[in-house]
C-alpha cells in the first residue's frame, strides 16, 4: 500500500525567506502526486498536482513543487514567504483505486 | 463553476445522540464523493467514498455510515455518538478518481 511522509512536523520561516517543505512518498510504480494547503478551520485547498511530464510543476499562490523519482519525493518549494502563506500543508499520493493518502502535514509558521 | 457546501460547520452533541452531516455539491454531475476525518493534530482519514447514487465504499469499520440519496448529495450518519466520533469532518468530491479532489470548508463536532 502507498504510504506519504512529511519529515517536518513544523517549520518556522521569516517572512520574505524561502521555504521548502519535504514529502517523500512510497509506492511501486509512479502515482498521481498532490500538494493542499489548509488554513485553520477551514478545508484543504488544492496547490499544485503531477501526473505526468515535466517534473518542476507550478501552483496557485507562487508555489512550486518538482517530482524526483530517485528519491521519492516531491518537495514544496517558494521564494518568499509571505505572512498568509502560514497554514497547514498536505502532501498526498494518488494510487490504484480511488484512495487518496495524506502525509501527516506541515505546519508552516511566519515571523515577521 | 463547481461549489461544495457542508452543514453543519460546527455542531456540539452528547455522547449516544444521533448524527447527520450533509455535503452537497453544484455544477457537476456524477462526481466521486469522499468523506474525510482530521483529528486534533493528525492527517486525514478517508472514511467513506462514493462513485455513484447508493453506492458506498466504507475504509475504516467504525460508528458511522454514510449514504448518497442523490448524484450530489452525500450523508455522514450516526446512530449513536461515542466520544472518539469528534474531530473535523471534511466532505470533498472529484470527476473522477484520477482527477483532484475538492474539499467543502468542513464540520467541527465536538461531542460532550
Amino acid at each position: 500500500a502507498q504510504s506519504v511522509t512529511q519529515p517536518d512536523i513544523h517549520i518556522t520561516v521569516s517572512e520574505g525567506a524561502s521555504l521548502e517543505l519535504r514529502c517523500n512518498y512510497s509506492y511501486g510504480a509512479t502515482p498521481y502526486l498532490f500538494w493542499y494547503v489548509q488554513s485553520p478551520g477551514q478545508g484543504l485547498q488544492l496547490l499544485l498536482k503531477y501526473f505526468s511530464g515535466d517534473t518542476l510543476v507550478q501552483g496557485i499562490k507562487g508555489f512550486e513543487a518538482e517530482f524526483k523519482r530517485s528519491q521519492s519525493s516531491f518537495n514544496l518549494r517558494k521564494p518568499s514567504v509571505h505572512w498568509s502563506d502560514a497554514a497547514e500543508y498536505f502532501c498526498a499520493v494518488k494510487a490504484a483505486g480511488n484512495k487518496l493518502t495524506f502525509g501527516g502535514g506541515t505546519r508552516v509558521l511566519v515571523k515577521p | 463553476s463547481q461549489t461544495i457546501h457542508q452543514w453543519p460547520a460546527t455542531l456540539v452533541q452528547p455522547v449516544g445522540s444521533p448524527l447527520s452531516l450533509e455535503c452537497t455539491v453544484e455544477g457537476t454531475s456524477n462526481p466521486n464523493l469522499y468523506w474525510y476525518r482530521q483529528a486534533a493534530g493528525r492527517g486525514l482519514q478517508l472514511l467513506f467514498y462514493s462513485v455513484g447514487i447508493g453506492q458506498i465504499s466504507s475504509e475504516v469499520p467504525q460508528n458511522l455510515s454514510a449514504s448518497r440519496p442523490q448524484d450530489r448529495q452525500f450523508i455522514l450518519s450516526s446512530k449513536k455518538l461515542l466520544l472518539s466520533d469528534s474531530g473535523f469532518y471534511l466532505c470533498a468530491w472529484s470527476s473522477d478518481s484520477n482527477q483532484p479532489q475538492h474539499f467543502g470548508d468542513g464540520t467541527r463536532l465536538s461531542i460532550l
